[in-house]
């Protein structure tokens, strides 16, 4: 089974700050990658979709880069509204399109 | 507006059956696949089958399979997660998504990411 690791599982930060979070695949899942961001009691909301495309209607400040079995998730200058807890999901392995853990960011 | 407006909260008791339910509004919900997803309290997210409503194709996570069933009813744009038994271990917030897809004059193409989701449906299994 595919296995996403994120990295951190939790990070402090600050308003203006850049941040990275990192996803590392098990195996290679070419750009087939999503990233969320989830808010306390809230559905989560699809930001990256190929690993690298924009959701439409998403700030520029959030980007993704990577592909295969490294992926990485940046906040270019966070907001306050950006604390919130960040899942990366792959879906190469059909039917099972696994989730990472989870990055809570405080 | 594109939605998936899911049923409200239930509490069960162990041994009970369940079904809830996922209305798609605003587009065509027999050309998008429909995802289950699990959150336990406090816990991450976990992927639990998918579904297309088009002909009820079904595929399940390991982990979820011969657990719940996924079905959905085309005539009223509607997806369903049952259990025929819940146990107490079923708690948990369950969220439905659409799997985003790009479409133009002649063909639509899949791309990796859940677009749209549901409010959330939560169960409490107790005795």
């Amino acid at each position: 089974a595919i296995q996403l690791t994120q990295s951190p599982s939790s990070l402090s930060a600050s308003v203006g700050d850049r941040v990275t979070i990192t996803c590392r695949v098990n195996q290679g899942i070419s750009s087939d990658l999503a990233w969320y961001q989830q808010k306390p009691g809230k559905p989560p909301k699809l930001l990256i979709y190929d690993a690298s495309t924009l959701e439409t209607g998403v700030p520029s400040r959030f980007s993704g880069s990577g592909s295969g079995t490294e992926f990485t998730f940046t906040i270019s200058s966070l907001q306050p509204e950006d604390f919130a807890t960040y899942y990366c999901q792959q879906f190469n392995s059909y039917p099972h399109y696994s989730f990472g853990q989870g990055t809570k960011l405080e | 507006e594109v939605q998936l407006v899911q049923s409200g909260a239930d509490v069960k008791k162990p041994g009970e059956s369940l079904k809830i339910s996922c209305k798609a509004s605003g587009y065509r919900f027999t050309s998008y696949w429909i995802g289950w997803v699990r959150q336990m309290p406090g816990k991450g997210l976990e992927w639990m089958g998918i579904i297309w409503p088009g002909d009820s194709d079904t595929a399940y996570s390991p982990s979820f399979q011969g657990q719940v069933t996924i079905s959905a009813d085309k005539s009223i744009s509607t997806a369903y997660l049952q259990w025929s038994s819940l146990k107490a271990s079923d708690s948990a917030m369950y969220y439905c998504a659409r799997h985003g897809r790009h479409c133009n004059i002649s063909t639509c193409l899949d791309y990796n990411g859940m677009d749209v989701w549901g409010q959330g449906t939560t169960v409490l299994v107790s005795s």
